[in-house]
């Protein structure tokens, strides 16, 4: 059975500055995906970035890096430069061979200026 | 590109009636579609995974006499929820897989807030 985990409920981060929002995944797949969505209060479901388990590299995507560690089993997302529009839920998922998403329980970021 | 699209965006029912939510991939074509449930300030949670032409399949837990999903073509997938009770009340997404990352990339719809009084 596949698990997401994401231990910190909230954050606040400073304008400017960089944030490292924490996932650790479970799965006895091969193949899987790892994905970050952001998610403001209207309640859409944004996309950020996607790293495959056959990926070497770390994906990037602008502000948006992942700290792909494949042994420790983690996927951490990191915002550089953060801004007030950053301020949302993000929501960590990993999929399985079927394409289902399963996602960890979320952290609440706060950007203060 | 890559945009889902789902409507109402908000409605307000009376218990004991029908409420149906369109799901629509408006510029590629999705082989599957995901419906999710989430209530406030938790995660989403995966209710039933549709294939165009053939019955959904629904997660442990999910009623299906409950909810009830048709995957008529491939841009177009609806959810019913059946004689709604208050405690259907939640914030329904939809998203849509088709994409060119491996078929692993999904596509959500912006929602459907969904109120049984």
């Amino acid at each position: 059975a596949q698990k997401i985990t994401q231990t910190q409920p909230g954050m606040f981060v400073q304008e400017k500055e960089a944030v490292t929002l924490d996932c650790t995944y479970d799965t006895s797949d091969q193949s899987y995906g790892l994905f970050w969505y952001k998610q403001p209060s209207s309640g859409e479901m944004i996309f950020l970035i996607y790293q495959g388990s056959y990926d070497e590299q770390n994906a990037t995507e602008g502000r948006y890096s992942l700290n792909f560690q494949k042994a420790r089993k983690s996927a951490n997302l990191v915002i550089s430069a953060s801004q007030l529009g950053d301020s949302a839920m993000y929501f960590c998922a990993m999929s399985d061979s079927w394409g289902k998403l399963q996602f960890g329980a979320g952290t609440q970021v706060v950007v203060t200026p | 590109g890559a945009v889902v699209s789902q409507h109402p965006s908000r409605v307000i029912c009376k218990s004991g009636t029908s409420v149906k939510i369109e799901c629509r991939s408006l510029d590629f074509q999705a082989t599957t579609m995901f419906w999710y449930r989430q209530f406030p300030k938790k995660s989403l949670m995966l209710m039933a995974t549709s294939n165009e032409g053939s019955k959904a399949t629904y997660e442990q837990g999910v009623e299906k006499d409950k909810f009830l999903i048709n995957h008529a073509s491939l841009t177009l997938s609806t959810l019913t929820v059946t004689s709604a009770h208050p405690e259907d009340s939640s914030f329904y997404i939809c998203s849509a897989s088709g994409g060119v990352r491996g078929g692993y990339e999904q596509y959500f719809g912006p929602g459907t807030r969904l109120t049984v009084t």
